[in-house]
């Protein structure tokens, strides 16, 4: 089984929707959230970065974190097609001098018109 | 300072060659990293240095691959006897102070083995 799991979609979704995106993870000692949006054939641009559990929110994008259940999503409010693209997951241990990231597989989105 | 960059962005290569990859992290980052990453996966964490100290390998990291980070600035990752199952993107990334402990990406290597 893998730390972190993710459905790797496709996804698709008409333009102006809520977009639900989530991650579940078995490693408890995960403290640091992370969520990139990958291009096709680009490296992942950071989205979101949350620690330990609650929401934060910038712009269209609220990312949601709940440890007692090992389990956090990203919200896309007024979908766009520019939107459309892979969304990862990744997360890291407080170890005070590394922060290696593990990663899901990612969610393809499609946001059509 | 326009991110982490890295070289060449695509590599053909016969199996049994070797190549090498650049990396070119943000300027005041001390840490880097080595991801790979296979089609429909997420990256895989490869490698991590703190300024020119290797800290940490992954078990994925075969004998055929090493990295270095000579000065503590760009880093070379370098894959030796390529097999067809090397063939993927090879991601470097960068954190420090000013990125809030947060790892940014380049654009990634796309390496295919013949």
């Amino acid at each position: 089984q893998k730390e972190v799991e993710q459905d790797p979609g496709p996804l698709s979704v008409p333009e102006g929707a809520i977009v639900s995106l989530n991650c579940t993870y078995s490693n408890s000692a995960f403290q640091y959230f992370m969520w990139y949006r990958q291009y096709s054939r680009k490296g992942p641009e950071l989205l979101m970065y949350t620690y330990s559990s609650g929401n934060k929110e910038d712009g269209r994008f609220t990312a949601q974190v709940d440890k007692s259940s090992k389990y956090i999503s990203l919200f896309i409010r007024d979908s766009q097609p520019s939107d459309s693209a892979t969304y990862l997951c990744a997360m890291s241990q407080p170890t005070g001098t590394a922060s290696k990231l593990t990663f899901g597989t990612g969610t393809r989105l499609q946001v059509t018109l | 300072d326009t991110g982490v960059s890295q070289d060449p962005r695509h590599k053909i290569t016969k199996r049994g060659q070797n190549v090498t990859f650049r990396c070119d992290p943000i300027s005041e980052h001390n840490r880097l990293y080595w991801y790979r990453q296979t089609l429909g996966q997420g990256p895989e964490f490869l490698t991590y240095f703190q300024n020119e100290a290797q800290l940490e390998k992954s078990r994925l990291l075969s004998d055929r691959f090493s990295a270095e980070r000579p000065k503590g600035s760009f880093s070379t990752l370098e894959i030796q006897r390529t097999e067809q199952g090397d063939s993927a993107m090879y991601l470097c990334a960068s954190s420090g102070l000013t990125s809030g402990g947060t790892s940014l990406f380049g654009p990634g290597t796309r390496l295919t083995v013949l």
